[in-house]
């Protein structure tokens, strides 16, 4: 299994500022990489697939970049309603998870 | 607007089995892959496994490869995992995932899941 590695594990900001997730692959999975934002006891989000493809209705302030191995998530302009557990997911092969990064506030 | 609602969690024995179900709507059911994932306590999220493609193909994830099946009932949009011989490492809330589309693993929608306890 391709294995995904995220950092950091966690991170405290504020309001307003820019946060930047990276995500590693241990292998090339070309841009088949996907990003979701878990909030406690609610449903899984997807925001971007594709490495950089905004998904429908997710604010503009999220967005990704990357390829091969090396991608990484940017929340522009943090918002409130942005504090949450985001993860990075491999849609190469048979699907594998990153461990996770908790955003939490500052 | 896509619903996944997700039913059969409970408190079971190490050994025993579970019916997990998910009522789908808003979408053609059986033209989409469709997936079940889990968050184990104080872990992250963990794919478990996709019925997907026009012949239905299924995948496990190893963990639970030869103890699980996945399955849909197109007439009741209805998508199930059967767990049998469960393990205490099995404890988790499991989520009910759309695929983005008849293939791939990308999971567009989900469910708010449901609570697996396997305890004795």
């Amino acid at each position: 299994d391709i294995q995904m590695t995220q950092s950091p594990s966690s991170l405290s900001a504020s309001v307003g500022d820019r946060v930047t997730i990276t995500c590693r692959a241990s292998q090339t999975i070309t841009r088949a990489l996907n990003w979701y934002q878990h909030k406690a006891e609610k449903a899984p989000k997807l925001l971007i697939y594709g490495a950089s493809n905004l998904q429908a209705g997710v604010p503009s302030r999220f967005s990704g970049s990357g390829s091969e191995t090396d991608f990484t998530l940017t929340i522009s302009s943090l918002q409130p309603e942005d504090f949450a557990t985001y993860y990075c997911q491999q849609s190469y092969t048979t699907p594998t998870f990153g461990g996770g990064t908790k955003v939490e506030i500052k | 607007e896509v619903q996944l609602l997700e039913s059969g969690g409970g408190l079971v024995q190490p050994g025993g089995s579970l019916r997990l179900s998910c009522a789908a709507s808003g979408f053609t059911f059986s033209t989409y892959a469709m997936n079940w994932a889990r968050q184990a306590p104080g872990k992250g999220l963990e794919w478990v496994a996709t019925i997907k493609g026009s012949g239905r193909s299924t995948h496990y994830a190893d963990s639970v490869k030869g103890r699980v099946t996945i399955s849909t009932d197109n007439s009741k949009n209805t998508l199930y995992l059967q767990m049998n011989n469960l393990r205490a490492e099995d404890t988790a809330v499991y989520y009910c995932a759309k695929g983005i589309d008849t293939g791939t693993s990308t999971f567009d929608s989900w469910g708010q899941g449901t609570l697996v306890t396997v305890s004795s």
